[in-house]
């Protein structure tokens, strides 16, 4: 149980042009869910947090209006990178909680790498 | 900004124990630990959580000292599919905090 998609799995686009990445929770309502971002070899970094029907809460430095997040429903949140450009080439990854907070265990998608040319 | 610092990179033969530190000194009360496995171009996936003391599942066990400034993670004997980066995460009441990571290599 537990599982989490993400689709595109991997995309190149135009610089300039947006880009949608959807999450999914299968078998489970997700409550809340987490957009990451993770350059090669480092770490993951937290972007933004979204609880369904709520608007999403988007970590210090991260552009909300570039970065748009969709949490419609229980199963499903996207989010989009508006005009988008080589230096936000970058793995991202979605994870989904049945839970409100951040100390509630989390289950991550398998990711989406954008390329932007 | 609080930080969680891993050690780099380890390596290990199969069949033996391997254990992973990861500091935060700036853990709060509210925070648990969790830590996750990663392989390249996926997602994480969860191993074990805690918040104090020890705790154990049926594929590692978390090690948190009393001052929860750091924790250490315990794969009892690692096989050749346990190459991977381990991450320790801080979550709490408003912040989720990813350590540095640390590489595994298991050597045959």
């Amino acid at each position: 149980g537990a599982v989490v998609s993400q689709h595109p799995s991997r995309v190149i686009c135009k610089s300039g042009t947006s880009v949608k990445i959807e999450c999914r929770s299968l078998d489970f309502q997700a409550t809340t869910m987490f957009w990451y971002r993770q350059f090669p070899k480092q770490s993951l970094m937290l972007m933004a947090t979204s609880n369904e029907g709520s608007k999403a809460t988007y970590e210090q430095g991260v552009e909300k209006d570039k970065f748009l997040i969709n949490h419609a429903s229980l199963t499903l949140s996207t989010l989009t990178v508006t005009s988008a450009h080589p230096e936000d080439s970058s793995f991202y990854i979605c994870s989904a909680s049945p839970g409100t907070g951040y100390t509630d265990t989390q289950y991550f998608g398998p990711g989406t790498r954008l390329t932007v040319l | 900004l609080a930080k969680t610092t891993q050690p780099i990179s380890m390596d290990s033969y199969e069949g033996q124990e391997v254990n992973i530190t990861c500091s935060h000194n700036n853990i709060a009360t509210n925070d648990y630990i969790t830590w996750y496995q990663q392989f390249p171009s996926q997602g994480p996936r969860f191993i074990i959580q805690g918040y104090k003391t020890k705790v154990t599942n049926e594929v590692a066990s978390l090690f948190i000292p009393a001052d929860r400034k750091s924790s250490t993670l315990s794969l009892p004997r690692v096989s050749l599919s346990d190459t991977a980066v381990y991450y320790c995460l801080v979550g709490g009441t408003d912040k989720l905090i990813f350590g540095t990571g640390t590489r595994l290599q298991v050597f045959p």
